[in-house]
């Protein structure tokens, strides 16, 4: 069974910097590409970025809200992927949902519990 | 805003059947097959519902169905159920620059 779990998130202020985790099992993590999503508090799901497999180039893409200041990375002897958040602004605020798949067609079956990221003076 | 317009709310009675809607542009729903749609509760992750327009994952009831015309995705729940009480939200591949897009979401009332 797939099981991703993330941490890292909390409560940070505008301009501050905060790295979220998640660690998988359940399937082989290196052959993935992992994937972030995230929802601000009462609203709709939103696209963050991907990481493709080492095998595929490892290469990563993000959306426009979030790049510059975000960044993905894995570590596939640890099974685990990584959000670096640099420069958060208040509208960062949201629960950030690590996933897994083979490629990235927004068919997501694989999900995280989440974490929530509050960017708050 | 959302890069799909899906409508804020639908509702139904228990047996009747309903629509969601999702629009999009020749950018995304139009012109790719890679259509899903996600159910969520209160506090819960998303589950995937329908993938590729028209395919249900295992486990997930038949009362669901996704169909697409042009620019506009739907996702049909037949037999409403209390349970199906949630917010579904569509997505769909936009292309090798903008990836994955999502809508807005419907809030879905089983009165």
């Amino acid at each position: 069974e797939v099981q991703l779990l993330e941490s890292g998130g909390g409560l940070v202020k505008p301009g501050a910097s905060l790295r979220l985790s998640c660690t998988a099992s359940g399937f082989t993590f290196s052959n993935a590409w992992m994937i972030w999503v995230r929802q601000a508090p009462g609203k709709g799901l939103e696209w963050v970025g991907h990481i493709k497999s080492k095998t595929e180039g490892g290469t990563t893409n993000y959306a426009a809200p979030v790049q510059g200041r975000f960044t993905i990375s894995r570590d596939d002897s640890r099974d685990t992927g990584y959000l670096q958040m640099n420069s958060l602004k208040t509208e960062d605020t949201a629960v950030y949902y690590c996933i897994t798949d083979y490629n990235d067609y927004g068919d997501y079956d694989s999900w995280g519990r989440g974490t929530l990221v509050t960017v708050s003076s | 805003q959302s890069a799909l317009t899906q409508p804020a709310s639908v509702s139904g009675s228990p047996g009747q059947s309903i629509t969601i809607s999702c629009a999009g542009t020749t950018s995304d729903v139009g012109s790719y097959n890679l259509v899903s749609w996600y159910q969520q509760h209160p506090d819960k992750a998303p589950k995937l519902m329908i993938f590729e327009v028209t395919k249900r994952p295992s486990g997930v009831s038949n009362r669901f169905s996704g169909s697409k015309s042009g620019n506009t995705a739907s996702l049909t729940i037949s037999g409403l159920q209390a349970e199906d009480e949630a917010d579904y939200y569509c997505c769909s591949y936009a292309g090798s620059s903008t990836f994955v897009v999502f809508g807005g979401g419907t809030k879905l009332t089983v009165l």
